[in-house]
């Protein structure tokens, strides 16, 4: 079973509301990666994080997603504003060290936008 | 920017047959590889990563060699289960800061 928690499993939204997910990453793991995969599995970086820090994003993640990993509550990462495209499964995965190293991934939160 | 090709994206076989789902991959640095399997409606899970070049890596019967002067890190298994019809990732990571490039990925049915 994945060590990696994520919440909730599955949320369904209309197109313009906000789309809220969280994740608890692997104990003892400062490093924290979300993920986009679509319906035909293909995988798409988000951001990611070092204990509170912003490692990384990409342009679509800085303009429309709000994200963050506060000492001592989950992680999360919320769609602003919920567009069909957004439609998808959200993956956490955490890890020991950003370079090299091995990701374990939570179960995903699958997003609806109707 | 480095990719990772993985050119079968179903394969179907009788169960106890042998398995190869290649995977090439183009990078300008000295990456690490993995293999993913995800089955569904779970996690991906890690099931095997790359070792130095031309050493083989084995997990749970699944085995992988690195080979960088072909840039290869084909997944094998000598004979498949019902158990192992699932996706199957190829991914490398380079660029420290964004984790993981994945494949398209593969999906094994295994049948009776």
């Amino acid at each position: 079973n994945s060590k990696v928690i994520q919440t909730p499993r599955y949320l369904v939204k209309g197109q313009g509301q906000k789309a809220k997910m969280r994740c608890i990453p692997e104990k003892g793991h400062p490093v924290v990666f979300w993920y986009q995969q679509n319906k035909n599995n293909e995988f798409k970086f988000l951001i990611n994080f070092q204990n509170q820090e912003v490692l990384q994003q990409i342009d679509m993640t800085e303009k429309r997603f709000s994200a963050e990993c506060p000492s001592n509550s989950p992680c999360s990462l919320e769609i602003q504003s919920s567009e069909a495209g957004d439609s998808a499964l959200y993956l956490c995965a955490s890890s020991l060290t950003v370079s090299g190293n091995t990701l374990y991934f939570g179960e995903g939160s699958r997003l609806i936008v109707v | 920017g480095d990719s990772v090709t993985q050119t079968e994206g179903l394969v179907t076989l009788t169960k106890g047959l042998p398995v190869m789902l290649n995977c090439t991959y183009q990078t300008t640095y000295s990456p690490f590889l993995f293999w993913y399997v995800q089955h569904l409606n779970e996690a991906p899970k890690l099931l095997l990563k790359s070792s130095t070049d031309n050493k083989r890596t084995e997990h749970q019967g699944f085995y992988a060699t690195l080979h960088k002067s072909s840039s290869s890190f084909h997944l094998q298994k000598s004979s498949v289960q019902l158990s192992d019809s699932a996706l199957y990732f190829c991914a490398l990571t380079v660029n420290y800061a964004q984790g993981l490039t994945f494949g398209l990925g593969t999906r094994v049915s295994v049948f009776p």
